[in-house]
């Protein structure tokens, strides 16, 4: 149990064009959605939670406008770059929590390569 | 500040040579220490979870402990397929529940 799927899984797009990531939680309802990005060799840096129906919290320095959260159940989360730019090229995971009572482990998806030309 | 420290930053192991990977944290109010694997290019893997200072816990040839300052993997005869970068991370927010990940250790075991 607790798997998460992303799609796509790579994606090559232009500089000033826009990109949609989703994320999904497929065994389970995640209460909670979390986008982190990483970059070669570093950690995890969290960039934006968010809940059902509600509108995300995002990580000091990072742009909302720019990364667009939408949390439409509990089992789907999309990311979208807008405008993107080539430093916007990165490695985005998605994880989802199912919280409460069933504990607080985030289970992540297998990520999306973004390449921006 | 918070923070989370993982040492050592890389590891090279022979085949059933067995070791320790080491996590200290210094944080206001532990919540949870979780410890992840990633292989290249893929999200991280849920390992453990550890709550309060003397937990253990064991899956296979690892065993995650946990004290008030740190948090130990061991690796018991590790094979090749054990190679990867493994991540501690912990959970400290008094309101949502969000990880502060360390840098990793990058694990390598050679046949």
């Amino acid at each position: 149990g607790a798997v998460v799927s992303q799609h796509p899984s790579r994606v090559i797009c232009k500089s000033g064009t826009s990109v949609k990531i989703e994320c999904r939680s497929l065994d389970f309802q995640a209460t909670t959605m979390f986008w982190y990005r990483q970059f070669p060799k570093q950690s995890l840096m969290l960039m934006a939670t968010s809940n059902e129906g509600s509108k995300a919290t995002y990580e000091q320095g990072v742009e909302k406008d720019k990364f667009l959260i939408n949390h439409a159940s509990l089992t789907l989360s999309t990311l979208t770059v807008t405008s993107a730019h080539p430093e916007d090229s990165s490695f985005y995971i998605c994880s989802a929590s199912r919280g409460g009572a069933l504990g607080n482990e985030q289970y992540f998806g297998p990520g999306t390569r973004l390449t921006v030309t | 500040e918070d923070q989370v420290t993982q040492s050592p930053e890389a590891l090279r192991l022979q085949e059933g040579e067995s070791s320790s990977l080491n996590c200290s944290y210094t944080v206001s109010g532990l919540r949870g220490l979780f410890w992840y694997r990633q292989d290249p290019g893929k999200g991280p893997e849920f390992l453990f979870t550890l709550y309060s200072a003397g937990e253990e816990k064991e899956k296979e040839r690892l065993k995650a402990t946990l004290t008030k300052k740190e948090s130990f993997l061991h690796i018991t005869a590790p094979k090749p397929e054990d190679s990867a970068t493994y991540l501690c991370a912990v959970d400290m927010n008094s309101g949502y529940s969000t990880l502060t990940f360390g840098k990793g250790t990058m694990l390598l075991v050679s046949p």
